[in-house]
């Protein structure tokens, strides 16, 4: 069975500051790990994935993860938060079979100017 | 190449009745997915659809349920609309086959009066 968790429904960070969400995962194969951002209003757009390449992936708009098996985490940062961040981030999981997404409750990111 | 298609944006409906909203994925992929995504519960897989077969199903009552075509467009359906069922509708495409990432439509608001 597979599973993500994101911990923290809401984070608050000034502009300019580091950006951290949080993702741990649970998977009894390989798992493949993807973090997805929605602004208001549209559908998920795909920041970066991690298909057991190499363990640090970087995304679109200055993002990256971090992949760590041992801690089971596959955390989200941006080293310095923008308006325009601001928005909710769901991360994902999957198997090499890609038959079924299993999607977190989500982040609501929120940047303070 | 033109991303994932979803029709009608918006839709409003009276209890009781039924909904059928549409999803063009991205050429080539043969696997759509559909999720319901409320404020209150986030992310919920409903069914995926590969080849016009379905993979996997959620779990929602059997008043929703879809269909996929041979050009890999789907439909889902709602039958005998509740208040609850008032969310964003949001389909996503991929290869299905590997680890390929899902790509997003805008979703259908429906709104149940």
């Amino acid at each position: 069975a597979q599973s993500v968790t994101q911990l923290g429904s809401h984070v608050s960070v000034s502009e300019g500051a580091l950006v951290l969400l949080r993702c741990n995962y649970s998977s009894s194969v390989p798992p493949y790990l993807f973090w997805y951002v929605q602004y208001p209003n549209q559908g998920l757009q795909l920041l970066l994935k991690y298909t057991s390449a190499a363990t640090l992936v970087k995304g679109i708009n200055g993002f990256e993860a971090e992949f760590k098996k041992s801690e089971t985490s596959f955390h989200l940062t941006k080293p310095s938060a923008h308006m325009s961040d601001a928005a909710e981030y769901f991360c994902a999981v999957t198997s090499n079979t890609g038959n079924q997404f299993y999607f977190g409750t989500g982040t609501s990111l929120t940047v303070i100017p | 190449k033109a991303g994932v298609t979803q029709t009608p944006r918006y839709l409003i409906k009276t209890r009781g009745q039924q909904v059928t909203l549409s999803c063009s994925p991205i050429s080539g992929h043969r696997s759509v997915s559909w999720y319901q995504q409320t404020p209150g519960q986030g992310l919920q897989f409903l069914f995926e659809y590969f080849s016009e077969t379905q993979r996997n199903k959620g779990n929602f009552p059997g008043r929703f349920s879809g269909r996929q075509f041979s050009n890999s467009r789907s439909e889902m359906n709602v039958s005998t609309l509740e208040l609850g069922d008032s969310a964003l509708y949001l389909c996503a495409s991929s290869l299905g086959q590997g680890a390929g990432e899902q790509y997003f439509g805008p979703g259908t608001r429906l709104t149940v009066t």
